[in-house]
């Protein structure tokens, strides 16, 4: 069965340090994968988007970046992290359209 | 250009009380599909149910029911004798053909009490 790993659960960082957020999925090969914030508003912003090894589409324009170094490994990261980078992220993956995202259980990132 | 509305932003209700949480998409494909997730406290998101455009009929499963309609591009869902557990937010979402990414309503925060 597949499964998505994100990790850490929780993070607490200083304004202007580095941000790694890593998420794998097992089980399944060429997923499309996602890269969502959850800000204390509640509405799930789409970061990133990738449907295979080193692509990756940007939808908003910001502190952020993301990587596919393997065809199931999404990376977010950040060189220096701002204190609007804070909040809830989440990893997803699909198999294309009309599958429907499975999430990873998230990260909460708190800048400092 | 697609969009999914969840007018309502907070739903409060009493333990074993029915709730209906609303969704009303737009969209100009003929093929698309929908989706409910539920948010708990934990942060995780569930998925709860996809339904494609060409498949109107009702789906009940335990106390969830939905229900789909296409005239007035509504996708609703109803929990009928809510529980404690129950609690969380709810997302409406929305996928077309072509379109990799979904595109997620704002949600709606459930609060059961008992």
């Amino acid at each position: 069965s597949q499964t998505i790993h994100q990790w850490p659960a929780t993070l607490v960082q200083p304004v202007g340090s580095p941000l790694s957020l890593e998420c794998t999925v097992e089980g399944t090969s060429n997923p499309n994968l996602y890269w969502y914030r959850q800000a204390a508003g509640r509405g799930l912003q789409l970061l990133f988007y990738s449907v295979g090894i080193g692509q990756i589409s940007s939808e908003v324009p910001q502190n952020l970046s993301a990587s596919r170094p393997q065809d199931r490994q999404f990376i977010l990261s950040s060189k220096k992290l701002l204190l609007s980078d804070s909040g809830f992220y989440l990893c997803a993956w699909d198999l294309g359209t009309g599958h429907g995202y499975t999430f990873g259980s998230g990260t909460r990132l708190t800048v400092v | 250009a697609q969009k999914v509305t969840q007018a309502q932003t907070e739903i409060s209700v009493v333990e074993k009380e029915d709730v209906t949480l609303d969704c009303v998409y737009e969209t100009r494909d003929t093929t698309y599909y929908l989706f409910w997730y539920k948010q708990p406290p934990s942060g995780e998101l569930v998925f709860l149910i996809r339904r494609n455009s060409f498949d109107e009929q009702n789906e009940i499963s335990g106390r969830y029911s939905w229900n789909f309609q296409k005239s007035t591009s509504s996708f609703n869902f109803t929990i009928t004798a809510s529980q404690v557990v129950d609690s969380a937010v709810y997302f409406c979402a929305l996928s077309e053909v072509g379109y990799s990414t979904l595109t997620f309503g704002k949600g709606t925060m459930l609060l059961v009490s008992p």
